[in-house]
């Protein structure tokens, strides 16, 4: 069994202030892990992915992950936030991305808020 | 790259009406397809998937039914829609060896 928690419901930043975001999962496997982000009212869009091979990540829009394997965990940073990343943040895990019966299990989100 | 078209965007419906929400996919063959839900203040909820023509698999039980007539077409459905139907439906596609890639949603509010 695998799952995945987003530590933070909501977290608050400042426009250019460094974001924080923190996921920790559970998996059998040698997982998959992503983030994605979302935007009100808009489908989630792949921001990065990690698949057993670089344990530090980097995304689109300037977003990095770093894969844990001790601490079981993979945060999502940004050295400065910009006021269009606002937005909900979903943590993934898959137990295998080749096979077709894989499963992926989503975080509950995290509501990302800039302020300027 | 994978496209995914669904629509419409936006829906509104009385109980008890029929509904049907299309999602099809561009650029890439024999993917893995997914219906998911994300109602208000709730993370996402999988409803279906399928690996290919005509097999679908229901994760809950519910009102809905979905269909794969074609390699890249996914329809969620309803013969008669229930409040507790309303949320934000997304349709997702996966091809070999690649992440989860979803489409704009349709936000089905039924009245």
């Amino acid at each position: 069994a695998q799952s995945v928690t987003q530590l933070d419901s909501h977290v608050s930043v400042s426009e250019g202030t460094p974001v924080l975001l923190r996921c920790n999962y559970s998996s059998s496997y040698s997982p998959s892990l992503f983030w994605y982000v979302q935007h009100p009212n808009k489908g989630l869009q792949l921001l990065l992915k990690y698949t057993s091979a670089a344990t530090l990540v980097k995304g689109i829009n300037g977003f990095e992950a770093e894969f844990k394997k001790s601490e079981t965990s993979f945060h999502l940073t940004k050295p400065s936030a910009h006021m269009s990343d606002a937005a909900e943040y979903f943590c993934v895990v898959s137990d295998n991305l080749n096979s077709g019966y894989s499963t992926l299990t989503f975080g509950k989100g995290t509501m990302l808020l800039v302020s300027p | 790259s994978q496209t995914i078209h669904q629509w419409p965007a936006t829906l509104v419906q009385p109980v008890g009406s029929p509904l049907s929400l299309e999602c099809t996919v561009e650029g890439t063959s024999n993917p893995n397809l997914y219906w998911y839900r994300q109602a208000a203040g709730r993370g996402l909820q999988l409803l279906f998937y399928s690996i290919g023509i005509d097999q679908i698999s229901s994760e809950v039980p519910q009102n809905l039914s979905a269909s794969r007539p074609q390699d890249r077409q996914f329809i969620l459905s309803s013969k008669k829609l229930l409040l507790s139907d309303s949320g934000f439906y997304l349709c997702a596609c996966r091809g070999y060896n690649s992440p989860l890639h979803f489409g704009n949603g349709t936000r089905l509010t039924v009245t």
